[in-house]
């Protein structure tokens, strides 16, 4: 089956440190990639849509400068947390889109921890 | 618009009993519908999906789930509780835009 693999799994950095979460598909390419962020306790928070070669289109409420996105090819899109703070500290998971199919390929995540 | 409502947020059954584990959605559209299941530390992992075929649609690990557009429910059952699908479940309806949207999850805990 298709497989997304999300890097790194777990992070830890210090406060004001950027660090860049790359999710890829390994064995098909995807159309789509979503950003999600996943409070304690709370269900998926989509975070943005990203297409092959334009700009993402983020959610309300998430700010574009804070968490970037980048889908430069059809299987490697990158989420890049910028000045990370505690309250950034969470766990964020992508998930690949492929047109024909009406599902999602989820990567395993990433657990970001802002010290 | 699209809604999903999973009516318990956290389910207890022993080892070896029947699971239900409860899912309302809305929804504009004849939708898709899903249920995800997620370990502990690890990453979603997709257990069924409905899509306009079959109502019972049966998925990994022995889990099936119903969909009946009269209740608009789609709750995921299994016969016999194992101690490894202690985990935390999603049900998830997509929309024609290819939109998600998750319910707030169902924790389920198998007592030994």
């Amino acid at each position: 089956g298709a497989v997304v693999s999300q890097h790194p799994s777990r992070v830890i950095c210090k406060s004001g440190t950027s660090v860049k979460i790359e999710c890829r598909s390994l064995d098909f390419q995807a159309t789509t990639m979503f950003w999600y962020r996943q409070f304690p306790k709370q269900s998926l928070m989509l975070m943005a849509t990203s297409n092959e070669g334009s700009k993402a289109t983020y959610e309300q409420g998430v700010e574009k400068d804070k968490f970037l996105i980048n889908h430069a090819s059809l299987t490697l899109s990158t989420l890049t947390v910028t000045s990370a703070h505690p309250e950034d500290s969470s766990f964020y998971i992508c998930s690949a889109g492929v047109r024909q199919f009406r599902g999602q390929y989820f990567g395993a995540g990433t657990r970001l921890s802002v010290l | 618009a699209q809604s999903v409502t999973q009516l318990d947020s956290h389910v207890s059954v022993s080892e070896g009993t029947p699971v239900l584990l409860r899912c309302n959605y809305s929804s504009s559209y004849s939708p898709s519908l899903f249920w995800y299941v997620q370990h502990p530390n690890k990453g979603l992992q997709l257990l069924l999906k409905y899509t306009s075929a079959a109502t019972l649609v049966k998925g990994i690990n022995g889990f099936e789930a119903e969909f009946k557009k009269s209740e608009t429910s789609f709750h995921l059952t299994k016969p016999s509780a194992h101690m490894s699908d202690a985990a935390e479940y999603f049900c998830v309806v997509k929309d024609t835009g290819n939109q998600f949207y998750f319910g707030t999850g169902t924790s389920l805990t198998v007592i030994p």
